[in-house]
């Protein structure tokens, strides 16, 4: 089955500045990738996601990327703000009744 | 109008006994899921629902029972609990688009302490 990796386990950064998580997987046949972001004490919610047959997309202060070849995506947040201090996962799927496989997490500290 | 929404929200119980928890999605999906989410934080899948008709089942106690009366409801019946069943579980639905990825709408969670 797919096997999602993900790094850094935490992140911190100062408000302002940028952070980049990364995600690889391991089967070529996935091709949804979403990001999700979970605040404490509340669900995952959908940040934003990309499919393979598009290498970036972009929603504001985050985009996202991905490397088919190599088999790899990244998470880019911009300009980081407090609010965005959360937990962030990565997924891997490929319409296996939209099994999702996720990463272990990124806690994400953004300090004022 | 809430799209998915999960009964109770906290679970405190004690060992041996055997609690349910309700989910419920508006959002006109055909397929329901249910996910552990331990201390680490790792997300688990657990089972997946397609119209009523179980899709997923992962390496799981069978002490864990989902049932689906219809496309809109996955409950979750767990007997005999253990001091490791304490976890958040996670409802969520999706659209499955035929061959393709799609997005997970996550219910709320119900945070089960089990003591």
């Amino acid at each position: 089955g797919e096997n999602v990796e993900q790094h850094p386990s935490t992140l911190s950064v100062q408000e302002g500045d940028s952070a980049v998580i990364k995600c690889t997987y391991s089967d070529s046949a996935s091709n949804y990738f979403p990001w999700y972001k979970q605040e404490l004490g509340k669900r995952p919610q959908l940040i934003i996601d990309i499919r393979s047959n598009v290498g970036e997309k972009k929603d504001q202060r985050i985009a996202v990327t991905l490397n088919k070849t190599a088999k790899h995506f990244s998470l880019h947040i911009t300009e980081t703000q407090p609010e965005d201090s959360a937990v962030y996962f990565c997924a891997a799927s490929w319409g296996n009744f939209n099994k999702f496989y996720f990463g272990s997490g990124t806690k994400l500290n953004v300090k004022p | 109008d809430t799209a998915v929404s999960q009964t109770p929200k906290y679970l405190v119980t004690q060992m041996g006994n055997d609690k349910s928890i309700k989910c419920e999605q508006n959002l006109g999906h055909d397929t329901m899921y249910w996910y552990k989410q331990d201390s680490k934080k790792f997300l688990k899948i657990m089972f997946s629902y397609n119209n009523k008709e179980l899709i997923i089942n992962e390496t799981v106690p069978n002490r864990f029972s989902p049932k689906s009366p219809d496309k809109a409801h996955l409950n979750l019946h767990i007997n005999s609990l253990e001091l490791g069943d304490s976890a958040v579980y996670f409802c969520a639905s999706s659209q499955v688009p035929a061959g393709q990825g799609y997005e997970q709408y996550f219910g709320p969670g119900t945070r089960l302490t089990v003591t």
